[in-house]
């Protein structure tokens, strides 16, 4: 079946610095990437999404590329801000389902000032 | 506009009882969907409504789990008995389309359930 594999974290880092979260997938056929957000007392919200080979998505200062030949859909930040602190869900759907999705099981992610 | 809420923000309670999740979708939101994520683990799909049809309910682990749509408004998630492994958090999402054209899911809070 599907599956999503990403760095669990937790994650600490210094405001301004560089972010990466690693996130990977095993899927049939050709899956769409997402990486959903979980700000403290709020709901997952949508950060960002590709739907296919090569797509770059992009939100917030947030990017993430689709990379097919590596099945791989890592989240890159240049300047990360407290406002940042977050846990980070990276996802999928496939098999022309739109709503079913298969996550991962999230990254937290501090950004101190 | 209000997003998706969720109540109660979370519930203990002990196995063998019985507990009702509620949960308001965004307005005008005929998709509503449950998910849960139990401790350490990933959150998974239970079900789908549109409106108040079941679409999907693949995910749903067991027949001690009820949902319904009366009305295609809210929706209502009930574990009846309760057992231990059905701690952790469940979150309620919704959307205009199947996952719309955006493939975007608008999520709630979640309740988090405490089977003691």
């Amino acid at each position: 079946g599907d599956s999503v594999t990403q760095m669990e974290g937790p994650v600490t880092l210094s405001e301004e610095a560089f972010l990466t979260i690693n996130c990977t997938y095993t899927a049939t056929g050709y899956p769409s990437l997402f990486w959903y957000v979980q700000y403290p007392g709020e709901g997952l919200q949508l950060l960002l999404k590709a739907t296919k080979a090569d797509d770059k998505g992009s939100n917030k200062g947030f990017e993430a590329t689709y990379r097919k030949e590596t099945t791989s859909f890592h989240l890159e930040k240049g300047s990360v801000q407290v406002s940042d602190s977050a846990v980070y869900f990276c996802a999928l759907t496939s098999g022309g389902s739109n709503y079913k999705l298969t996550f991962g099981k999230g990254t937290l992610l501090t950004v101190n000032p | 506009e209000a997003g998706v809420t969720q109540f109660p923000s979370h519930s203990v309670i002990e196995k063998g009882q019985t507990v009702t999740l509620r949960c308001d979708p965004i307005s005008g939101h005929d998709n509503l969907y449950w998910y849960r994520r139990v401790m350490g683990k990933e959150i998974k799909f239970l079900l789908h409504f549109v409106k108040e049809s079941k679409q999907d309910e693949s995910g749903m682990p067991n027949n001690r789990f009820l949902a319904e749509r009366t009305g295609g408004t809210y929706s209502t998630l009930k574990v009846q008995p309760a057992e231990l492994e059905d701690s952790g958090v469940y979150f309620c999402a919704s959307s205009q389309g199947r996952g719309g054209n955006t493939g975007e899911l608008f999520f709630g809070e979640g309740s988090r359930l405490t089977v003691l």
